[in-house]
């Protein structure tokens, strides 16, 4: 079975612009949630979508958003980049969503803003 | 005080070593426990995964979850270079899908 599929693996990218980060999930896997990860904060959970829905959000600005497409794949977005968003983006799947399900990580995009 | 402690290290011992990880947490309505393994540049990789007091072993490595103490361990037997990562603890509560996660611990085994 194939991994959880994040693209692209590292981005640059400058102030002001937007970004979208994409994640295809484990076959079969219906949760996806998306994490922020810097050294300073480590790993703080951004939101979680199930069936196309956004289920939960973590504490973070609306220039941050995401979405679910009927295949499960996610895509998020970032709006008027920030230095501070420069991060390593995680993509996380579980199963069926339900609580205490293990996660499974991708290996996450690299997002640079200079 | 964050609901999930974790000492980020590093922690750096020489290959052989029993090494000993740690989170202690602060919300009693948690009830599930996993630690992560994270190699640089990489995603955090699920190592163990228990839901309840007492040890659980998989190959060198034992979980460890003591509720009344609010503390969980990872301990790693005959620790390897390539067990060089960052180790995350997660735990979650029956009420929440999104597990809290610790800040990491850097682990060094040096040759």
């Amino acid at each position: 079975k194939a991994g959880v599929t994040q693209t692209p693996r590292y981005l640059i990218k400058t102030r002001g612009q937007q970004v979208t980060l994409s994640c295809s999930p484990i076959s079969g896997h219906r949760s996806v949630s998306w994490y922020q990860q810097t050294p300073g904060q480590g790993l703080q959970f951004l939101f979680e979508y199930f069936s196309e829905t956004q289920r939960n959000k973590g504490n973070f600005p609306g220039r941050f958003s995401g979405r679910q497409f009927s295949n499960s794949r996610s895509e998020m977005n970032v709006s008027t980049l920030e230095l501070g968003d420069s991060a390593l983006y995680l993509c996380a799947t579980s199963a069926s969503g339900q609580l205490n399900e293990k996660l499974f990580f991708g290996s996450g995009t690299q997002l640079s803003v200079l | 005080q964050k609901e999930v402690e974790q000492d980020p290290g590093p922690l750096s011992v020489p290959e052989g070593a029993i090494v000993s990880l740690n989170c202690t947490y602060s919300n009693s309505a948690f009830q599930y426990f996993m630690w992560y393994r994270q190699y640089s540049r990489k995603g955090p990789e699920l190592l163990m995964y228990t839901y309840s007091s007492g040890n659980k072993e998989d190959g060198r490595f034992t979980a460890q979850v003591d509720k009344s103490s609010k503390y969980i361990s990872l301990f790693i037997r005959d620790s390897q270079p390539s067990d060089s990562a960052t180790y995350l603890c997660a735990i979650g509560s029956g009420g929440s899908y999104i597990p809290t996660f610790g800040r990491g611990t850097s682990l060094i085994v040096h040759p």
